[in-house]
């Protein structure tokens, strides 16, 4: 069975600060998928990444970065320099590379993160 | 539109009422899901289509049933709504060997 673990339930920041949030992921498959979604309070799920099992390249896409460990099963996001319009809640998600299976996703319970102003 | 739809957005009904949730997508992606989302759980998987004609379940799928009789579309039953059942429901697709998904904009049902 797989599993997501956002250990944070909520963060809350002042604007320009920069923001990290933890994923811990088990699976039992060696070829995979992590995702990041962001949800802000209009409440569409808004993909941000994906990366895969086998590419442990970080990776900085303007204010965003990730950083992808195999050895301790983990995929943090980073927000830099944060703005209010970054608050909204953050899901970590998980599939196998089974394509009989589709992509079946295991999200994380999510971070909510608050940047105030 | 293009893209992915779900309807009704909002929904409220009674204990024990059969519930259908709609889903459609105009991009003939052969997998579809549907997720809900409840505090504190993220989302979990209902369940997921490979094709019209094939679906499974996922991860809670008791209390729904779900068709898939034309690509297209994808709807969700409640046979029995409970309030159990209150949630945000999510509709998503990919397409063969594209692992990125796409999410509708949700459908909010309350069950009183």
């Amino acid at each position: 069975a797989q599993k997501v673990t956002q250990a944070q339930t909520e963060i809350s920041v002042v604007e320009k600060e920069d923001v990290t949030l933890d994923c811990v992921y088990e699976t039992r498959d060696t070829t995979y998928y992590l995702f990041w979604y962001k949800q802000p309070p209009s409440g569409e799920l808004v993909f941000l990444i994906r990366r895969n099992s086998f590419d442990e390249q970080n990776e900085i896409s303007g204010r965003y970065s990730w950083n992808f460990q195999k050895s301790t099963s983990s995929f943090n996001f980073t927000i830099t320099a944060s703005q209010v319009v970054d608050s909204a809640v953050y899901f970590c998600a998980l599939s196998a590379k089974r394509e009989t299976a589709g992509n079946k996703l295991t999200f994380g319970g999510g971070t909510r993160v608050l940047v105030k102003p | 539109d293009a893209g992915i739809t779900q309807s009704p957005r909002y929904k409220i009904t009674e204990t024990g009422r059969q519930v259908t949730l709609m889903c459609h997508q105009t991009w003939s992606h052969s997998y579809m899901f549907w997720y809900r989302q409840d505090l504190g759980h993220g989302l979990r998987l209902i369940y997921y289509s490979a094709a019209a004609d094939i679906t499974d379940k996922g991860e809670v799928p008791d209390g729904y049933v779900v068709s898939r009789s034309k690509t297209e579309n994808f709807p969700l039953t409640l046979e029995s709504a409970t309030r159990s059942q209150t949630s945000v429901y999510f509709c998503a697709s990919n397409d063969r060997g594209n692992y990125e998904q796409y999410f509708g904009p949700g459908t909010r049902l309350t069950v009183t």
